[in-house]
């Protein structure tokens, strides 16, 4: 099993819609979680971040966490062509006293006009 | 500086050879970090740097791998006797910290091919 598991997708939803994003980790400890957005060709993009139970919300995302069934969403409100890319979930362990982020291969969203 | 940078953006080589690739962090950021990203996949994790040491370095491939960060800024990533398997692109992040709480800012990569 992987250590964080996302589906590779793609995604598609069409433009205005909300799009969700999906995150499962094993390792029961991690403390933090982060999205990352990653256009083609280019680097990670930090979104969002998320330590405790519940929702988050930064104008058209909010992240979800959920500790007991281990998993991580991200809602996109409103979803625009311009968030057509890989989104991409880490966590940090609760035993990483390195802080490296653990990753998931990323899901491929498009988001259709 | 703004943002971190990497330099070269592409680098092509043959079979073999050595190859330097070189990270230079957001000013201040104490904490800095290599990934790897094969084509497709996710980022896997290589060394991280706290200052100029490297407390962690269990993501290293191999012995052909190597890295040092001098002056708690610039570091270089270098990979020995390179093989096709290499081929990648390598990204470096930095953070303020290695806490919990710091999210990592990541370079534009450099994208390694091996002929």
């Amino acid at each position: 099993q992987k250590e964080v598991e996302q589906n590779s997708g793609p995604l598609s939803v069409p433009e205005g819609a909300i799009a969700s994003l999906n995150c499962t980790y094993s390792d029961r400890g991690s403390q933090s979680f982060f999205w990352y957005r990653q256009y083609s060709g280019k680097s990670p993009e930090l979104i969002m971040f998320i330590y405790s139970n519940g929702d988050k919300e930064d104008g058209r995302f909010t992240a979800q966490l959920n500790k007991a069934s281990q998993y991580v969403s991200l809602l996109i409100r409103d979803s625009q062509p311009s968030d057509s890319a890989t989104y991409l979930c880490a966590n940090r362990g609760f035993s990483s006293n390195t802080g490296k982020l653990i990753f998931g291969q990323g899901t491929t969203l498009q988001v259709k006009p | 500086g703004a943002g971190v940078s990497q330099s070269p953006s592409n680098k092509v080589t043959e079979k073999g050879k050595d190859v330097e690739l070189r990270c230079d962090p957001i000013s201040g950021h104490t904490a800095l970090y290599w990934y790897r990203q094969r084509l497709g996949q996710g980022l896997e994790f290589l060394i991280y740097f706290q200052g100029n040491s490297a407390p962690d370095k269990s993501g290293l491939p191999s012995d052909r791998f190597s890295a040092e960060r001098t002056g708690e800024s610039v570091s270089t990533l270098t990979i020995q006797r390179t093989q096709q398997e290499d081929s990648a692109v390598y990204l470096c992040a930095s953070s303020e910290g290695r806490g919990s709480n710091q999210p990592q800012h990541f370079g534009d990569g450099t994208r390694l091919s091996i002929l």
